[in-house]
């Protein structure tokens, strides 16, 4: 089974800067990567797909790269919304298809 | 609009059974496999069990193999998961979600499962 180790645990940021969110995987999952947001109480919500593509209605200031085992979600200025729990997920191959720990981006 | 809405969550005993059902509109169910995905109170998110869109594949996570059961009616676009033997590390908002590719593009909002005496 592959690993996903996401880093930092806790990001503090301030509105209106840039926030670097890291996930690795204990081996290669190619671009097969995507990451979610997730609110409290609410259902995860898709992001990024394939470490690089944004999903459908997903705000130009959030973007994925990365390739292999060393993937970063950036956004590029954090607004209020923003502050939320970051999981990312590889789907490289079956099974399963594994989540990281979550990151939890909370205001400075 | 895709929605997939769970139910059927709620308070059970240890070694007692619960049925999970996740209602899918706006999309071909049939055409799609499907999902379950848990997340223990204030935990990350977990993998449970999947389906195929004929609903004769299934394949579940060893902590819940042969205590869980994953099933679909197409005619009725609703996706079942089956639990039995409940233990309290099964406590979890459970969400049905649908896959994109290996991504999971539509989550239903969760129903919460809490397994206490």
């Amino acid at each position: 089974e592959i690993v996903m180790t996401q880093s930092p645990a806790t990001l503090s940021v301030s509105p209106g800067e840039r926030a670097t969110l890291s996930c690795k995987a204990s081996q290669s999952v190619g671009s097969f990567l995507a990451w979610y947001q997730q609110k409290p109480g609410q259902a995860p919500r898709l992001l990024i797909y394939d470490a690089s593509t944004r999903a459908t209605g997903v705000p130009a200031r959030f973007s994925g790269s990365g390739s292999g085992t060393e993937f970063t979600l950036t956004i590029s200025s954090l607004q209020s919304e923003d502050f939320a729990v970051y999981y990312c997920q590889h789907y490289k191959n079956w099974p399963p298809y594994t989540f990281g720990q979550g990151t939890k981006l909370e205001i400075k | 609009e895709v929605q997939l809405v769970e139910s059927g969550g709620g308070l059970v005993q240890p070694g007692g059974s619960m049925r999970l059902s996740c209602a899918a509109s706006g999309f071909t169910f049939s055409s799609y496999w499907m999902h379950w995905v848990r997340q223990a109170p204030g935990k990350g998110l977990v993998w449970v069990s999947r389906i195929n869109n004929d609903g004769d594949y299934t394949t579940y996570a060893d902590s819940v193999k042969g205590r869980f059961t994953i099933s679909r009616d197409n005619a009725k676009n609703t996706l079942y998961l089956q639990m039995n033997s409940l233990r309290a590390e099964d406590t979890a908002v459970y969400y049905c979600a649908r896959p994109r590719n290996g991504d999971y593009d539509y989550w239903g909002q969760g129903t919460l499962v809490t397994v206490s005496s």
